[in-house]
């Protein structure tokens, strides 16, 4: 079992890019939850996901990003017209159905924006 | 608002000490408490979690209590060995909700 892979480990933009962040649950894990972590805290939610919706977006803000998790291949998280402060570690988290105790976080994507 | 707060920031112990990390909450809803273990470049995973109808978990070296009515937990690391040397999170989550809240982490070094 590989784990949750997200791709990719470094990501670097420069302002106003767009960033693409991939995750790829574990396997028979069809729930995906995006958090972010900034330098020196703890990791905020951002969105939860199954197969084809979003189940639960408020941690998202508001403009610039967006979410998705197609019923093939990974979830996506999107980030139009990157700004300095979203520089951050990314991190995708999957579970099985129904075992919300059963969190598997990945390596996290690194993105800095300059 | 921070959900959950987490103390001490940073941390330094001697190898075969223990390490004493505190968590205290406000939102009585909470019912499932994970602490995490995070190192260098990699994704926090669980280390262990606690529900509140015990007081005191172990699992190896490391151990969770559970005060209620207090709304704080802390995790306990007996026998501290360098490998420890990672940041910690508690978090905490309750029933029906779709995410964790965690604290602002710990980052322990552990000194031979």
């Amino acid at each position: 079992n590989a784990g949750v892979m997200q791709n990719p480990r470094h990501l670097v933009r420069r302002r106003g890019q767009e960033a693409r962040l991939r995750c790829s649950p574990m396997k028979g894990h069809s729930h995906v939850y995006w958090y972010r972590q900034l330098p020196e805290e703890g990791l905020k939610f951002m969105v939860y996901l199954q197969k084809e919706n979003i189940i639960d977006e408020s941690g998202m803000p508001k403009e610039r990003f967006s979410a998705e998790f197609p019923k093939e291949g990974p979830s996506i998280l999107r980030i139009q017209q990157v700004v300095r402060g979203d520089s951050a570690a990314y991190f995708c988290a999957s579970s099985p159905p129904g075992d919300r105790y059963g969190y598997t976080f990945g390596s996290g994507t690194r993105l800095t924006v300059v | 608002q921070q959900q959950v707060k987490q103390s001490p920031q940073s941390l330094i112990v001697q190898k075969g000490g223990i390490s004493i990390i505190n968590c205290a909450y406000e939102n009585t809803a909470f019912d499932y408490f994970p602490w995490y273990q995070q190192f260098p470049g990699k994704g926090p995973a669980l280390l262990i979690a606690i529900r509140p109808d015990v007081s005191e978990k172990k699992e190896g070296r490391f151990t969770i209590s559970f005060n209620k009515s207090a709304k704080q937990f802390s995790l306990h690391i007996m026998d501290s060995q360098p490998g420890d040397s990672a940041t910690y999170f508690c978090a905490a989550s309750m029933t029906g909700a779709n995410n964790l809240f965690f604290g602002t982490g710990t980052r322990l070094t552990v000194i031979p």
